[in-house]
C-alpha cells in the first residue's frame, strides 16, 4: 500500500515551460486535493476533485489546471509557468470532506 | 470564506515541558479542527482532530480544546520529546460552500533536549 505518491519530486523550469505534476493514490479516496506550501503561508487549496471527472477550484487555481480521468490520479498542469510559481507542491487524499487527508510527499518545483 | 489565524510562529520549549498552539477561525459554521504534523522534507500528517459536538479530545500526550463561543481550538502537547519538533498546521472547515481545509500558517516547534 503506497498511500499517495507523487511524480517528480523536483523540477528545476524556465519561465514560460510547461510541465504536469502526478499524483497518484492507492486508497481507492473519492476526494483529492492539490496544495501549494510556501514560507509563512502554510497550505493553500489550489483545485480540488470530489471524483472522476469532476473538478473545482480552490484558493489560489489561476495559472493551473487539473483532470481527474481516473479515480486514483490527478494531475496538476503549468501552462507557462512563472517564478512566482516556484513552490512545494503537495497532493492529498481522503475518503470524503470531512475525514483524514492524506498526503504525498511533495514537488518541489522552481521557476527561473 | 474561511479564515484561519495560528500562533505562534515560533515555538522553542525545554524536552519535557508542554507546548500548546492556538488557532482562530471566522467561519461560525465551520464544524472540523484536524491538526498536521509535518516533519523536515515530509508531506503533512493528521496528529489528532476534533468536531464541533465535542470541546476536548486526547490521545496520550496530545490534546485538542475547542471553544465554539469563541472560535478557538488549541493544540497541547505533554511531557514534550526531541521527535515532537516538527511544524504544526492548524485547519477548520466549512460546513457550506466550498467546505475543503483552510489551513493555518504553521508553527514551527523545537524540543531543546
Amino acid at each position: 500500500n503506497a498511500g499517495v505518491t507523487q511524480t517528480p519530486k523536483f523540477r528545476v523550469l524556465k519561465t514560460g515551460q510547461s510541465m504536469t505534476l502526478l499524483c497518484a493514490q492507492d486508497m481507492n479516496h473519492e476526494y483529492m486535493y492539490w496544495y501549494r506550501q510556501d514560507p509563512g503561508m502554510g497550505l493553500r487549496l489550489i483545485h480540488y476533485s470530489v471524483g472522476e471527472g469532476t473538478t473545482a477550484k480552490g484558493e489560489v487555481p489561476d495559472g493551473y489546471n487539473v483532470s481527474r480521468l481516473k479515480k486514483q490520479n490527478f494531475l496538476l498542469g503549468l501552462e507557462s509557468a512563472a517564478p512566482s510559481q516556484t513552490s512545494v507542491y503537495f497532493c492529498a487524499s481522503s475518503y470524503s470532506v470531512g475525514n483524514e487527508q492524506f498526503f504525498g510527499p511533495g514537488t518541489r518545483l522552481t521557476v527561473l | 470564506g474561511e479564515n484561519v489565524e495560528q500562533h505562534p510562529s515560533t515555538l522553542s520549549v525545554q524536552e519535557g515541558d508542554s507546548a500548546v498552539i492556538k488557532c482562530t477561525y471566522s467561519d461560525s459554521a465551520s464544524n472540523y479542527f484536524p491538526w498536521y504534523k509535518q516533519e523536515l522534507g515530509k508531506g503533512p500528517q493528521l496528529i489528532i482532530d476534533i468536531r464541533s459536538n465535542v470541546g476536548e479530545k486526547k490521545d496520550q500526550r496530545i490534546a485538542v480544546t475547542l471553544n465554539k463561543t469563541a472560535k478557538h481550538f488549541s493544540l497541547h502537547i505533554t511531557e514534550t520529546q526531541p521527535e515532537d519538533s516538527a511544524v504544526y498546521f492548524c485547519a477548520a472547515r466549512g460546513d457550506t460552500g466550498r467546505r475543503a481545509l483552510t489551513f493555518g500558517s504553521g508553527t514551527r516547534l523545537q524540543v531543546q533536549p
